[in-house]
């Protein structure tokens, strides 16, 4: 039973440039949502994904946008990146209605210079 | 106001020694309340659900008292493995039946020989 998955596990970027994280959720979840760790702080919302759409957005620009496909799997994008954007990107998945419970995948660690 | 506060820590204990977490939630409506635990660069794991009669799980004990918006961690006889950021979180429904987690910014344990 495969876990959350999420690609790629590092990445180096510099200021202005635009970024796309993956995420495949674990086997038989159809939920999605999105996090963003600074260091030392705990992870904050950044926005949630059923059914294709978004349906719950944290306090984050407009930057930061993303997609869920058919199968699931989902997609986070950050244009216009900034120092302040680096970070640990996690995904999590959960099965809507059950969704007190959300697994985490291993994070992306974005640097951006 | 932070949806969850917690005291960041940190703890640094000997081995045997118990050891006890605390944070407050701001939001009466929130649902369900759980402890993560946070290894070094690594993805939160869920260590376990707070309920309010109290609930143990070998040497973990939490503790949720709705009226003062309090939850409680403690760990008995501490292992060298318990060394970690311990997060805690609550799930509140902002109406949606999805749920989003709010995270406190975690206490770090370190437990030393």
């Amino acid at each position: 039973d495969a876990g959350v998955t999420q690609s790629p596990t590092h990445l180096i970027k510099t200021r202005g440039q635009q970024v796309t994280l993956r995420c495949s959720p674990k086997s038989g979840h159809d939920t999605v949502s999105w996090y963003q760790q600074a260091l030392g702080q705990g992870p904050q919302f950044i926005f949630q994904y059923y059914e294709e759409e978004e349906r719950q957005r944290g306090n984050f620009p407009d930057r930061f946008s993303g997609h869920q496909f058919p199968n699931y799997s989902s997609e986070l994008n950050v244009n216009a990146l900034l120092l302040g954007d680096s970070a640990l990107y996690l995904c999590a998945s959960s099965l809507a209605g059950q969704s007190y419970e959300q697994y985490f995948g291993p994070g992306t660690r974005l640097t951006v210079t | 106001r932070k949806e969850v506060e917690q005291d960041p820590g940190p703890f640094n204990v000997p081995e045997g020694a118990t050891v006890a977490f605390n944070c407050t939630y701001s939001n009466s409506a929130s649902q369900s309340f759980f402890w993560y635990r946070q290894d070094c660069r690594k993805e939160p794991k869920l260590l376990m659900s707070v309920y309010s009669s109290g609930n143990e799980d070998g040497r973990f004990t939490a503790q949720l008292n709705r009226a003062s918006q309090y939850i409680s961690l403690l760990i008995r006889d501490s292992k060298l493995s318990d060394s970690a950021t311990y997060l805690c979180v609550v799930r509140t429904d902002r109406g949606s039946t999805l749920g989003r987690l709010y995270f406190g910014r975690g206490t770090q344990l370190t437990v030393w020989p």
